[in-house]
This record gives structure tokens, sequence and C-alpha cells, in this order.
């Protein structure tokens, strides 16, 4: 069985702090995926990375695969209040598409 | 993008009853849909992997015989919580995929026993 551990599980900062999210685990992922989810909603994909060592960005957040495609990070940039929510890592095994995720990060921005 | 729906978005039952909820694909044919619940405070856990026109793929601890999954066309799972009990109370959600790429998530469907 694939685990993946992430950390912290909660997070409260102030509004234009910086956080980072990690995702790590002992297996090899084909790709790994970062989701948010708002309460009571289903998650909602943020991003996929799939070579080692890649980098994406997407506004005020970065994600980035490590080189041995076993772990993740997310790291915003001044974060605001609508940042707040649920971030989940996912990753995908090798063979078929059934994910593995991450215990959560909830994340609070405090304005 | 594609859209995935969950029906009903919430219900209420009393304990010892079934209840059914739906899971559409609503722009694309899912070749597969994933059922997930998730209690309150907690990471999604996976209870079983549908492919269309087969017998569902359930997770080490999921009673087959509680959680019955139907999926019958390529855009229709369905996940039957047979003699609810209180401890079936969670939020359950579904995604879909058309291929090995991304998976698509329903917005879920909050399940209350009483």
């Amino acid at each position: 069985t694939q685990l993946l551990e992430q950390s912290p599980q909660f997070l409260s900062i102030q509004e234009g702090e910086n956080l980072t999210v990690y995702c790590n685990s002992s297996s090899v992922f084909s790709s790994l995926q970062w989701y948010r989810q708002e309460p009571g909603e289903g998650p909602v994909l943020l991003v996929t990375v799939v070579t080692g060592g890649e980098v994406k960005k997407l506004k005020r957040l970065t994600f980035q695969f490590g080189d041995a495609r076993k772990d993740s990070s997310l790291h915003i940039t001044a974060a605001q209040p609508g940042d707040t929510g649920l971030y989940l890592c996912a990753g995908a095994e090798a063979a078929g598409n059934k994910l593995t995720f991450g215990g959560g990060t909830r994340v609070l921005v405090k304005p | 993008g594609a859209v995935v729906s969950q029906h009903p978005s919430r219900v209420i039952c009393k304990s010892g009853t079934s209840v059914k909820i739906e899971c559409r694909s609503l722009d694309f044919q899912a070749t597969t849909m994933f059922w997930y619940r998730q209690f309150p405070k907690q990471s999604l856990m996976l209870m079983a992997t549908s492919n269309e026109g087969s017998k569902a793929t359930y997770e080490q601890g999921v009673e087959k015989d509680k959680f019955l999954i139907n999926h019958a066309s390529l855009t229709l799972s369905t996940l039957t919580v047979t003699s609810a009990h209180p401890e079936d109370s969670s939020f359950y959600i579904c995604s879909a995929t058309d291929g090995p790429d991304e998976q698509y998530f329903g917005p879920g469907t909050r399940l209350t026993v009483t």
C-alpha cells in the first residue's frame, strides 16, 4: 500500500505571509496532483506534476515534484483569505489511475 | 472542463433504511468511476473502483454487501448504502475518468443517518 504523508496538518497565518505544504512518501508515483477543497464541496484540481524535478506555477502558487517522484511541495506566496481551505495531495500509481490521498493540510489565512 | 454531478447533495435517512447516491459524468464518457468517503476534518478514503459493465473492486475493509455499486453505463454510477446506521454518516464523493489522466470529482453527498 502506497502512503502519502502531508505536513503540517494545520496552518494558520496572517494575510501576506508565505506558506509551504509538504507531501512525502517512500513510494514512487507516476504523477502527483494537488487539490483544494472547500467545506461541503468536492476537491478541485489545482495542478498535476509528472516529471521528476518539475516546477509549476499557478499565479501565487508554486508546485514542485521531487527528483525521485516521491515527494512534492506547494508554496503559496503572499497568502490571501481566499486561499483558506483544505489542501490535498494525491499520488497516482504507475499502473492504472487509482489515487492515494495524503491526510490533508487545513490552511487558514486571517485578514 | 469535465463536469461530474452527484445527486442528492444532502440526504437524511433513518437507521435501517437504504439510500442511493448517483454520480454522473455530464460531458464525457467515464470508463472508470471511483467512490470515496470523507469524515469531518479528514482526507478522502477510497472505497471502491467501478468500471462500466463489470463488478466494482472494493478496498480492504469496505463491505461490498453494504455498499452496493452499480456502473451500468458510461455516464452513471450509483452507490447504495444498505441498512444504513449512524456510523455510515459521512460525506461521499465520486470521481470519474476517461483515461489514465486526471480524475474529475463530484460535489459530494452528505449522508446523515438518524
